[in-house]
């Protein structure tokens, strides 16, 4: 079982929907967690930390469940801009960054 | 965006040579990553370090060396590069003691081992 779990997807959305993915991780020592973006071929770029009280950055909200060990990105409003694949990532202890496998969303016009 | 510079960015090299890819950043952050991403694999750590000459290895770390001689410099050797290091190299930067942790990445190394 792998640490980090995403759905490959793709997820295939019309402008203007609202999608959301999920993530569950494995290892209950894990203490912060990231979505990252990475569009084809280039590195992936912090989206936003998720907090325990989950938080909001304009059209994206990220909200944690420590007692399930799942994380959650939300995107309002999609735009064609959005199309990318989204990285759920843990960090246990100072160094140990896990990695998913990250979800293909398409945003189509 | 953060300073973190990886060159080469492309290259192309015959099994068995030796290559070098570097990973320079101007943020004066502690840990230096090195990681490869595979289709299907996502991220896995080759070596991290966490100051000058501190590394250690990570998850895939069989068949590479790593060097941090500058806290702004983070080198990756392949000793004798096989076609299973065909690959995505990724550099990423983190100072983990302040803020929460986020880690920063470089461009990318796109490694074909022929």
């Amino acid at each position: 079982r792998k640490e980090v779990e995403q759905d490959p997807g793709p997820f295939n959305v019309p402008e203007g929907a609202t999608v959301a993915f999920n993530c569950t991780y494995s290892n209950s020592a894990s203490q912060s967690f990231f979505w990252y973006r990475q569009d084809c071929r280039k590195e992936p770029k912090l989206l936003m930390s998720v907090y325990s009280s989950g938080n909001e950055d304009g059209r994206f909200t990220a909200q944690l469940n420590r007692a399930s060990q799942y994380i959650s990105l939300l995107i309002r409003d999609s735009k064609l801009s959005d199309s990318a694949t989204y990285l759920c990532v843990c960090l246990s202890g100072t160094y140990k960054y896990i990695f998913g496998t990250g979800t293909r969303l398409k945003v189509l016009a | 965006d953060a300073g973190i510079t990886q060159s080469p960015r492309h290259k192309v090299t015959e099994t068995g040579t030796p290559v070098t890819l570097r990973c320079h950043q101007t943020e004066n952050h502690r840990y230096m990553y090195w990681y490869r991403q595979d289709p299907g694999h996502g991220l896995r750590l080759i070596h991290y370090s966490y100051g000058v000459k501190d590394t250690d290895k990570g998850e895939v770390s069989d068949g590479y060396s790593v060097s941090r001689s500058k806290t702004e410099d983070f080198l990756l050797t392949l000793e004798s590069a096989t076609s299973s290091q065909t690959s995505v190299y990724f550099c990423a930067i983190s100072e983990s003691l302040q803020g929460a942790g986020e880690a920063f990445f470089g461009q990318g190394t796109r490694l074909t081992v022929v």
